[in-house]
């Protein structure tokens, strides 16, 4: 089955420890995301990458850090989280070679992310 | 879940009435939009797509609108369901369809 898969699902932790969110998808797809889901923000769009160790900067990317070494992953690094990256965060992935034609972003079922 | 509903806009709907969710993008190099759905619990699941070359798109149940002129979006779902309750979602792609821009959403309310 095509999949998005995150880990952890709800993820509580405190001020200045360092977490990792993974992404993992099993469609081959070249570009994978990150968003975060904030109650009248909608999703903003925080890292992408257009293929293996290609990553670039979204809209709102302070804070974060992504790698891309393989295909198939591309986990988000908070470094030193703070109480305002409290928030849903979405992985997605869709294949580049589909874009603007029946492009589809695939996304994860979200995970949700408190900081004390 | 169910804090991404609020503070955005509802629309509710009679059951088997046609809906109507607008959106506004504000780039004017942006190539090629989405709608998206997104049911409580979820992540945002596709609907349809259209090129900034066209002003009209159907699928299943479904229209999508594009007015470039005045940078504006619409989905049209015909006969509302109460399977269509959720969050819609419009984005935007531009740089390629590297970067992704979302709306805020509209909540679709379907009454029974």
């Amino acid at each position: 089955e095509a999949q998005v898969t995150q880990n952890p699902r709800y993820l509580i932790t405190v001020t200045g420890k360092k977490l990792t969110v993974t992404c993992s998808q099993n469609m081959n797809h070249e570009y994978m995301s990150w968003y975060r889901q904030d109650p009248g923000l909608g999703l903003r769009q925080i890292y992408y990458s257009m293929n293996v160790e290609v990553t670039d900067k979204g809209d709102v990317p302070e804070g974060y850090k992504v790698s891309r070494k393989e295909k198939r992953n591309f986990p988000l690094i908070l470094e030193s989280p703070s109480p305002n990256q409290t928030s849903l965060y979405f992985c997605a992935s869709s294949s580049l070679a589909l874009a603007g034609v029946g492009y589809e972003q695939y996304f994860g079922p979200g995970t949700r992310l408190t900081v004390t | 879940g169910e804090s991404v509903g609020l503070h955005l806009p509802t629309l509710s709907v009679q059951e088997g009435d046609n809906s109507i969710i607008n959106c506004a993008y504000s780039n004017s190099a942006s190539d090629y939009f989405i709608w998206y759905k997104q049911e409580s619990g979820k992540g945002p699941q596709f609907i349809i797509d259209i090129r900034s070359n066209m002003d009209k798109r159907q699928g299943q149940r479904v229209t999508v609108l594009l007015n470039k002129t005045v940078k504006h979006l619409s989905l049209q779902i015909a006969a509302t369901q109460p399977g269509d309750s959720a969050v819609y979602f419009c984005a935007d792609l531009s740089g390629g369809y590297q970067k992704v821009t979302f709306g805020t959403g509209t909540k679709l309310q379907v009454i029974p």
